[in-house]
C-alpha cells in the first residue's frame, strides 16, 4: 500500500513566478486535503475535495491559489505570482469516505526568494 | 468550531524520563482526537487516535493518550523517553459531522531528549 505522494519535495522560485505542486493520494481514498505549514506552526487547512468536487476552501486560500482534482485521483495546487509570504510547506492528505483519519504525504517545501 | 491548544511549545526531558505533552480541545460535538509526530523535513505520521471507543488509547512507539471529557484534554505520555523520540508533536481534532471531516491542528510541541 503506497502512501500519499507529493512532488516536487522542494521548490525554490523567484517572487512573481508561478508554481504547481502535485499530490497523489492513497489509492481509493476519495477525500483529499491540502494544508499549509509555516515554521513553528501546525498545519493550517486550505481546501478539500471529495472525488473531483472541491467542497470547501479556507479564507487562507487567496485568489492567487487554485487547486484542482480533475479526475478525482491526483490533485494539483497552483500558486500564481508567488510572494515571500507563500514560503511554507504544503501538505497533502487523504482519507477514505468511511474513514476517520487523514494520512499525510511528505510535503512540498516552497521557498520564494 | 473546534480548536486545539497545546501547552508548551517546547518540552525537554532526559532519556529514560517520563514524557508528557499536553493537549486541550474545544468541540461542540463528541470529537475525534489525534496525535501526529513530525520529524524534520517530513510529513506528519499518525501516532494514535481516539474515536469514542476506549478512553485510554495506545499508539506506536510506546506512546499512549487518555481522553478526559470532563477536562477536555487528550494528553500524550510515554513512560520512558528515547533519543529517537525527539520530534515535533501535533494534537488534532475532527468533528464527524463537520462537512469534510476537517482536521484542525494545534501549534505543536517540540520534544527535546537529553542524553
Amino acid at each position: 500500500d503506497t502512501g500519499v505522494s507529493q512532488n516536487p519535495r522542494h521548490k525554490i522560485t523567484k517572487r512573481g513566478q508561478n508554481v504547481t505542486f502535485r499530490c497523489d493520494p492513497i489509492s481509493e481514498h476519495n477525500r483529499l486535503y491540502w494544508y499549509r505549514q509555516t515554521l513553528g506552526q501546525g498545519p493550517e487547512f486550505l481546501t478539500y475535495f471529495q472525488n473531483e468536487a472541491q467542497l470547501e476552501k479556507s479564507r487562507l486560500l487567496s485568489d492567487r491559489f487554485s487547486a484542482e482534482r480533475p479526475k478525482g485521483s491526483f490533485s494539483t495546487l497552483e500558486i500564481q505570482r508567488t510572494e515571500q509570504g507563500d514560503s511554507a510547506m504544503y501538505l497533502c492528505a487523504s482519507r477514505q469516505d468511511t474513514g476517520n483519519t487523514i494520512y499525510f504525504g511528505e510535503g512540498s517545501w516552497l521557498t520564494v526568494v | 468550531a473546534q480548536s486545539v491548544t497545546q501547552l508548551g511549545s517546547h518540552v525537554s526531558v532526559s532519556e529514560g524520563a517520563l514524557v508528557l505533552l499536553r493537549c486541550n480541545y474545544s468541540s461542540s460535538v463528541p470529537p475525534y482526537l489525534f496525535w501526529y509526530v513530525q520529524y524534520p523535513n517530513q510529513g506528519l505520521q499518525l501516532l494514535l487516535k481516539y474515536t469514542s471507543a476506549a478512553t485510554l488509547v495506545k499508539g506506536i512507539n510506546g506512546f499512549e493518550a487518555e481522553f478526559k471529557k470532563s477536562e477536555t484534554s487528550f494528553h500524550l505520555t510515554k513512560p520512558s523517553a528515547h533519543m529517537s523520540d525527539a520530534a515535533e508533536y501535533f494534537c488534532a481534532v475532527s468533528e464527524a459531522d463537520t462537512g469534510g471531516f476537517k482536521t484542525i491542528f494545534g501549534a505543536g510541541t517540540r520534544l527535546f531528549v537529553k542524553a
